[in-house]
């Protein structure tokens, strides 16, 4: 089963206002990553905060972990045309020596100019 | 150079075809890996190369053979494929197989007849 699932599947907002989207995990991790990917592109990294983190920021993006909750938060303010995309949380599952990345069913954001 | 290029962008392939995907970095990345998504999915994992040698297989069929020449070349041939297989493929690198972000690709637009 997926290891992350995103809330919500679609969001819409005007251009200027603030984007939040959830997700939420099943097992422990090591570390979450959030993507992004524009439509039939590939994924752009934008951050990787881990477990022992509650709190990140990269511009205007802003990541929060609650490993008691076992979900995460991506805020992206001021939101842009241009961060029209699909958003992905992405845990890790160790196996062996490798890290797989299981990807939940992503959140499609629409910011309307 | 933080990019990793995949050709070709688009393959178009009949099931009895023979015909390879490759992708490159120069990143000096030690993991590599192909993953395979769906319209309006997330990616799905196929292979994690960790220095060049195999190190998951996702239980992907035989007609998906995946080949690590070099630390930074990756192919994926593909032999007798099934309509069900076209999708979008992706690559996607990172400096170890463990715990970092994943660099992708654009992604290789396979469509089988």
């Amino acid at each position: 089963s997926q290891q992350g699932e995103e809330d919500p599947q679609a969001l819409s907002i005007q251009e200027g206002e603030n984007a939040t989207m959830n997700c939420s995990y099943k097992t422990s991790i090591n570390n979450l990553q959030w993507y992004r990917q524009n439509s039939g592109r590939g994924l752009v990294h934008l951050i990787l905060i881990r477990s022992n983190e509650r709190e990140k920021h990269s511009g205007r993006l802003r990541v929060t972990l609650d490993t008691s909750k076992k979900s995460s938060s991506l805020l992206i303010t001021a939101s842009r045309a241009a961060d029209t995309a699909s958003y992905f949380c992405a845990t890790d599952a160790r196996r062996g020596g490798s890290e797989k990345l299981v990807f939940g069913k992503g959140t499609k954001l629409t910011v309307n100019p | 150079d933080t990019e990793v290029t995949q050709t070709p962008k688009h393959l178009v392939m009949g099931m009895t075809n023979k015909k390879s995907l490759k992708c490159e970095q120069h990143m000096g990345h030690r993991a590599m890996y192909w993953y395979k998504q769906k319209a309006k999915k997330p990616p799905e994992l196929m292979f994690v190369y960790s220095y060049e040698k195999l190190s998951i297989n996702e239980s992907v069929p035989s007609r998906f053979s995946p080949e690590c020449p070099n630390s930074s070349l990756l192919n994926l041939h593909l032999h007798a494929l099934q309509p069900e297989d076209s999708a979008l493929y992706l690559c996607a690198s990172s400096q170890l197989a463990r715990g970092y972000e994943q660099f992708f690709g654009p992604g290789t637009r396979l469509t089988v007849l």
